[in-house]
């Protein structure tokens, strides 16, 4: 079945620019029934959608983090990317990627593990 | 501050009926449909309930969801000590086109 996996550093120096890549396997990235997506938890906190991306290269963005934020796809290593500059300590969380529906349904019904970044000089 | 607004806890017995809020707006709750998430401890969100009322392949049909205007329900029957967890709601929001989650309800059966 379809599985997703983070990977990238756990620790990040404040100012510096986050890049995580999350891996597809068991699918097709280049599904034209879905969007691939970031969410992050702070510790102890609740979760927040970052951007979702799909497969032909179009992107939306939480507004909140927009100008911080850049999603990017490689179908023929069927991954995406997280890039989220000027890190500080409150970015410090779990990140997830995740698969969403592109129209209904469109819940995030799969998701990765998860990997904790934190932001500390 | 989150957009959708849950309780931040709930709680009750093995073999009670627990409910917990979702309330939103006309640009979220009201407009589109509400999903479900529950999250174990030191595990990832899963999908609990999607489109209001629909349950993945694999749910209990314990779990249960409801919407009414800009305000959304899970609803818990039969509550297991496995059900405790964290429990989210989410929706599109066409204001900040976007997604939205509430701040989550902690559920403790006592």
């Amino acid at each position: 079945q379809l599985q997703l996996q983070e990977s990238g550093p756990g620790l990040v120096k404040p100012s510096e620019t986050l890049s995580l890549t999350c891996t597809v396997s068991g699918g097709s990235i280049s599904s034209s029934s879905y969007y691939w997506g970031w969410i992050r938890q702070p510790p102890g906190k609740g979760l927040e959608w970052i951007g979702s991306i799909f497969y032909s290269g179009s992107t939306y963005y939480n507004p909140s983090l927009k100008s911080r934020v850049t999603i990017s796809v490689d179908t023929s290593k069927n991954q995406f990317s997280l890039k989220l500059s000027s890190m500080t300590a409150a970015d410090t969380a779990v990140y997830y990627c995740a698969r969403h529906g592109r129209g209904d349904p469109d819940a995030f019904d799969i998701w990765g593990q998860g990997t904790m970044v934190t932001v500390s000089p | 501050q989150s957009v959708l607004t849950q309780p931040p806890s709930a709680s009750g017995t093995p073999g009670q009926r627990v409910t917990i809020s979702c309330s939103g707006s006309s640009s979220n709750i009201g407009s589109n449909s509400v999903n479900w998430y529950q999250q174990l401890p030191g595990t990832a969100p899963k999908l609990l309930i999607y489109s209001n009322n629909e349950r993945p392949s694999g749910v209990p049909d314990r779990f249960s969801g409801s919407k009414s205007g800009t305000s959304a329900s899970l609803a818990i029957s039969g509550l297991q000590s496995e059900d405790e967890a964290d429990y989210y709601c989410a929706a599109w929001d066409d204001s900040l086109n976007g997604w939205v989650f509430g701040g989550g309800t902690k559920l403790t059966v006592l």
